[in-house]
């Protein structure tokens, strides 16, 4: 089946590791997105990126990274500088500019 | 710039009722696309509806119905005789071409439809 698949679905870190988080598509999607989604603030954008070795910041990009070096595959990186990581990350992918995206099941980050 | 506004944090409404979802948006395009998606408890997000913003007709889908105004700059959705399954949180989300990649979302309105 064709679709977006995030993994871990639970992933509980120590303060102070950094944590990669799996996206990975097989739609041949050129478009990725890495979005936090906290209690009440909806989905705000993390990072984003439109072609392989090329990535662009989103809204709140302190204390993550990304790469792209594979169309299939975006993983996000919460670092040790992300003040506040505990939240729901969700991927998602879309194939040009101005069609719907569609979104994996997310990772639900806990760190204590 | 971009951004979206759903004033409604939450509503709750008796089964078989009619709700409507309001989405408010702002841009400086002219080329832009408005979508909603919904988020069961179980938490991915399922695409419902994308509208561009050169096509104002309403739409209808089953007991889904979206209304756009350009001259409101809203995009609201209405569901007509609800059900328990239509309990989500739902989201109106904005894309603007010409300008960058991003999809900017509302926070999102979560619908209780009580038995």
């Amino acid at each position: 089946d064709g679709g977006i698949t995030q993994s871990p679905k639970y992933l509980f870190r120590k303060e102070g590791q950094n944590v990669t988080l799996s996206c990975e598509q097989n739609l041949n999607h050129d478009a990725m997105y890495w979005y936090r989604q906290d209690p009440g603030q909806g989905l705000r954008l993390i990072y984003y990126s439109q072609i392989v070795n090329d990535f662009q910041k989103g809204d709140i990009a302190e204390g993550y990274s990304v790469s792209r070096e594979k169309k299939e595959s975006f993983p996000l990186t919460v670092t040790s500088a992300q003040k506040n990581p505990t939240a729901f990350y969700l991927c998602a992918s879309r194939v040009v500019r101005g069609t719907e995206a569609f979104f994996g099941q997310g990772t639900r980050l806990t760190v204590v | 710039a971009q951004k979206v506004t759903q004033a409604q944090t939450e509503i709750s409404v008796v089964e078989k009722e009619d709700v409507t979802l309001d989405c408010v948006y702002e841009t400086r395009d002219t080329t832009y696309y408005l979508f909603w998606y919904k988020q069961p408890p179980s938490g991915e997000l399922v695409f419902l509806i994308r509208r561009n913003s050169f096509d104002e007709q309403n739409e209808i889908s089953g007991r889904y119905s979206w209304n756009f105004q350009k001259s409101t700059s809203s995009f609201n959705f209405t569901i007509t005789a609800s059900q328990v399954v239509d309990s989500a949180v739902y989201f109106c989300a904005l894309s603007a071409p010409n300008r960058d990649d991003k999809i900017i979302f509302g926070k999102g309105t979560r619908l209780h439809i009580l038995p």
